[in-house]
C-alpha cells in the first residue's frame, strides 16, 4: 500500500462551478478525515468518517460542502457553487479505529477558484 | 482553538541538533502531546507523541517537562530535508475521533 492518495493534486475552477475531490485511504484504516488548509495557516478539521458513517462535521463545513464515503473505502468531497474563499489545500487523512493514534495524510488537493 | 504556543520560525545549522519548543500551559488530565511536520506542498507527517515520559524514535526525541506545561522536540542531526513547518498538538485522551487541532506551527529552516 502506498499510503493515502488524493486526486486531483491541483484544480482550478471558475467561481460558481462545482468541484469534487477524491481520497483513497490506507486500505485497513476505518477512519477517514478531511481537513482544509489556507496559505500560512495550519490545517483545520472539516469532517470524518468511520467506515461509511459520517460521525462529525465542523462548523466550517457549510451547506455548500458535502462529503461521502459510500462503501467505507474511498471518499469524495464536493463543493457546490465555489467561491474565491474556498481556495485552499484540501487534505485527507486516515487512521485505524484506535484512540489517540497517528494520522496518515495524503498530499492534498490544491483548489484555486478564479 | 489550538492549546499550544510555538515560535513562528527558527533556524538551525545542518548537522546540529534542532530543538523546537512548545508551550501547552493549559494542558490537563491525560492529554497527549503530538508533533507533526509539513514539508512544502506535502501533507503533514506524524513524528512522535507522548503523555508524560520522554519518547524517542527513529525521527526525533520528545522531552516533556515534569509539570507537562511545555515540551521540546529534538531533531538530533538536522539535515536540509528537515526544513518544514513543525506543529505541536495537544490531544485529549477521550479524542476517540482522533481529530487534530493544528496551530500555526514553527517554520524550521535548516541552513548549510
Amino acid at each position: 500500500d502506498t499510503g493515502v492518495s488524493q486526486d486531483p493534486r491541483h484544480k482550478i475552477t471558475k467561481r460558481g462551478q462545482n468541484v469534487t475531490f477524491r481520497c483513497d485511504p490506507i486500505s485497513e484504516h476505518n477512519r477517514l478525515y478531511w481537513y482544509r488548509q489556507t496559505l500560512g495557516q495550519g490545517p483545520e478539521f472539516l469532517t470524518y468518517f468511520q467506515n461509511e458513517a459520517q460521525l462529525e462535521k465542523s462548523r466550517l463545513l457549510s451547506d455548500r460542502f458535502s462529503a461521502e464515503r459510500p462503501k467505507g473505502s474511498f471518499s469524495t468531497l464536493e463543493i457546490q457553487r465555489t467561491e474565491q474563499g474556498d481556495s485552499a489545500m484540501y487534505l485527507c487523512a486516515s487512521t485505524p479505529v484506535l484512540t489517540n493514534t497517528e494520522a496518515f495524510f495524503g498530499q492534498g488537493t490544491r483548489l484555486t477558484v478564479v | 482553538d489550538a492549546k499550544t504556543t510555538q515560535p513562528p520560525s527558527m533556524d538551525c545549522a545542518e548537522g546540529r541538533a534542532a530543538n523546537l519548543p512548545c508551550n501547552h500551559s493549559t494542558i490537563s488530565g491525560n492529554e497527549y502531546v503530538y508533533w507533526y511536520r509539513q514539508i512544502h506542498s506535502q501533507g503533514p507527517q506524524y513524528i512522535i507523541h507522548g503523555l508524560k515520559n520522554n519518547e524517542t524514535n527513529e525521527m526525533a526525541s520528545l522531552i516533556i517537562t515534569e509539570d507537562r506545561k511545555s515540551s521540546t522536540l529534538i531533531l538530533p542531526h538536522a539535515t536540509l530535508r528537515d526544513t518544514a513547518v513543525y506543529y505541536c498538538i495537544v490531544s485529549p485522551p477521550d479524542n476517540a475521533g482522533n481529530m487534530l487541532t493544528f496551530g500555526g506551527g514553527t517554520r524550521l529552516m535548516v541552513k548549510p
